[in-house]
């Protein structure tokens, strides 16, 4: 079966700091991930997946994460941390299961001070 | 934009009530997903669906059952409401496309508080 793991349960970053929230994950073949970011009393938004096409995916809000298969990670990171960030961000990996379903991380709490 | 609502944001009820929770989607998608959110435990799967009429158990089903008579329509439903169902219940649907990476789309949530 496959899981992922976030490392971090809480992280806090300063505005305009740089961002990492960390996600390894275990699968027995190649895995589709996903981050999603849910901000307070809101649902899931995709922030970016991995489809394989290339290893740095882009996503929004400035947002990138690697796939490096080698660590079986997949790191979102920014650059520089907006106050608009704090939110919660989720790791999923995609499983085959009668359909395709979803297998979340535990999620990390980002928190960003002024 | 894809769009999935939930029929409430916050219910209150009482042990023993009899509850549903509403899910419409508007993109036409054939799966449906039930999931609830618990701090520290991420996002489980309840129930999904890939048709109409059509469902499948999830990672966490005991206590719940789900209905789903039309295609943009999945409802979860607690027969008998318990004080450790208290949780966060979000809906999410996608395409039915044979694929690992079909994204799935997201209500705003129902926060239920069962006393």
């Amino acid at each position: 079966a496959q899981s992922v793991t976030q490392l971090d349960s809480h992280v806090s970053v300063s505005e305009g700091t740089p961002v990492l929230l960390r996600c390894n994950y275990s699968s027995s073949y190649s895995p589709s991930l996903f981050w999603y970011v849910q901000h307070p009393n809101k649902g899931l938004q995709l922030l970016l997946k991995y489809t394989s096409a290339a290893t740095l995916v882009k996503g929004i809000n400035g947002f990138e994460a690697e796939f490096k298969k080698s660590e079986t990670s997949f790191h979102l990171t920014k650059p520089s941390a907006h106050m608009s960030d704090a939110a919660e961000y989720f790791c999923v990996v995609s499983e085959l299961w009668g359909t395709y379903k979803y297998i979340f991380g535990t999620g990390t709490r980002l928190k960003v001070l002024a | 934009d894809v769009k999935v609502t939930q029929s409430s944001r916050y219910l209150v009820k009482r042990t023993g009530e009899k509850v549903f929770l509403e899910c419409v989607q508007d993109m036409d998608h054939e799966n449906m997903f039930w999931y609830r959110q618990d701090p520290g435990l991420g996002l489980r799967l309840i129930y999904f669906s890939y048709d109409v009429k059509m469902k499948e158990k999830g990672d966490i089903p005991e206590g719940y059952s789900v209905s789903r008579e039309k295609k943009e329509r999945f409802s979860l439903i607690l027969e008998s409401a318990s004080t450790n169902q208290t949780s966060m219940y979000l809906c999410a649907s996608s395409f039915l496309i044979p694929s690992p990476q079909e994204t799935q789309y997201f209500g705003p949530g129902t926060r239920l508080l069962v006393l």
